[in-house]
This record gives structure tokens, sequence and C-alpha cells, in this order.
């Protein structure tokens, strides 16, 4: 159980198009997700935490313009990279929490971004 | 602020034990998590403490003592598959999960 899945795993574009990465989870209800962002040999970054119905929370330094997060069931989340650039080319993770008491969160597998 | 230390890198020989330390200072503390990264993979959960003690779960044990702000992961009899990054979690008065760095951990044959 508590299998998270995220699509595309890894995608290529082009300098200033958009990217939309999904993250599901498939057999849970998932209260809020994550999104992390990870360079290489770095730890994790927490970009924002969405609860499901209402506006994503981003940490600091993140634009919340940039990086539109959407989180409209308890199964899907969607991260939109708009007008990517090279520096945007980075590892990135979802995780979703189930709630009702529990904090482990389950982690999907990543997408790996490739901005040229 | 809210910090969490683990060393960088480790190494260890294959079949030996090792023992990965984390220390911790945040806003409140609801829990420990440990996570395995393997390069280019997601994290998987490990474990979870959230009472003083160890946790026996197979090859892999994690401890912890709230009042000494500290954790372990204890890994025996290491293969050559344990090669990967350990990831030490705090859950936070929040219910926020504080990363540390991680520790990069290579097993030698």
């Amino acid at each position: 159980g508590a299998v998270v899945s995220q699509h595309p795993s890894w995608v290529i574009c082009k300098s200033g198009t958009s990217v939309k990465i999904e993250c599901r989870s498939l057999d849970f209800q998932a209260t809020t997700m994550f999104w992390y962002r990870q360079f290489p040999k770095q730890s994790l970054m927490l970009m924002a935490t969405s609860n499901e119905g209402s506006k994503a929370t981003y940490e600091q330094g993140v634009e919340k313009d940039k990086f539109l997060i959407n989180h409209a069931s308890l199964t899907l989340s969607t991260l939109t990279v708009t007008s990517a650039h090279p520096e945007d080319s980075s590892f990135y993770i979802c995780s979703a929490r189930e709630g009702g008491g529990t904090y482990e969160q389950y982690f999907g597998p990543g997408t790996r971004l490739t901005v040229t | 602020g809210q910090n969490i230390d683990q060393p960088t890198e480790m190494t260890a020989t294959e079949g030996a034990i090792v023992q990965i330390n984390c220390t911790y200072q945040t806003s409140g503390f609801n829990g420990l998590f440990w996570y395995q990264q393997h390069a280019g993979e997601a994290p998987t959960f490990l474990s979870y403490n959230v009472l003083d003690g160890l946790e026996e779960k197979g090859r892999f044990s994690s401890f912890l003592s709230r009042s000494k702000g500290y954790s372990y992961l204890l890994l025996k009899e290491l293969q050559m598959k344990d090669s990967a990054s350990y990831l030490c979690a705090v859950l936070d008065s929040n219910y926020q999960l504080i990363w540390g760095a991680g520790t990069k951990l290579i097993i030698k044959p």
C-alpha cells in the first residue's frame, strides 16, 4: 500500500516553455502533498505544501507564480513550471501524507527535468 | 532556527556494522524519520521514532534520545546495496518535516 506515482519520470523542454508534473496517490487519499526539488549531491529542498482544495503554501524563496501548484483532489496534485529556464533543471519529487494522525510521507519516484 | 546535523559521508566494509548519527534542534518535536535514498531515486521510508529507545527492524535499527536531541541509524551485516544516502528528518511542532542534508554511505567490498 501507500503508493505514489509521478508523471512524467523525465522530461526535456526548451527554455521558455511550461512543464506540468503530476503526482498521484494510488491507494490512499492524500490530504497533504509536498513538492521537493533536489539538485545533484544535495539534500531535498521543500518547495511547497498543498492541502486538497486550498492554496499551496510556498517556502521562502520559491516563486509561486513560476511554480504553480494545484491540489484539486485527494489523489492528485500538479506542479507546473512556467517559463522554464536551464537553472530550473533539477529532480522534482512529490510526496503525499494521508493525514488522520499519521505523518509519514510517501514519495513518488521523482521527475527529472532538463531545460535546454 | 531549526537545525539537523548528520555526517556528510561515511565509508564502511561489506558485512560490517555502521552507525549514522543525527542531532537536531527544532521548534518542537513530534517524531524523527530515517529515509534511504539511492542516487537518482526518491527517498524510501526506513523508520519512525517518537519515543526514546531502540526500534529494530531486520538489519536496520533506529535509536532516539529526546532529551539529548539525538538519534542514530544502525545498519548491520552491510550489503553493497546499502550504498545510498540516509536522510534524517524531524517532525516539528507544526508537523512539518525538517530535513537533514543526508549522509552518503559508501560500502566497500
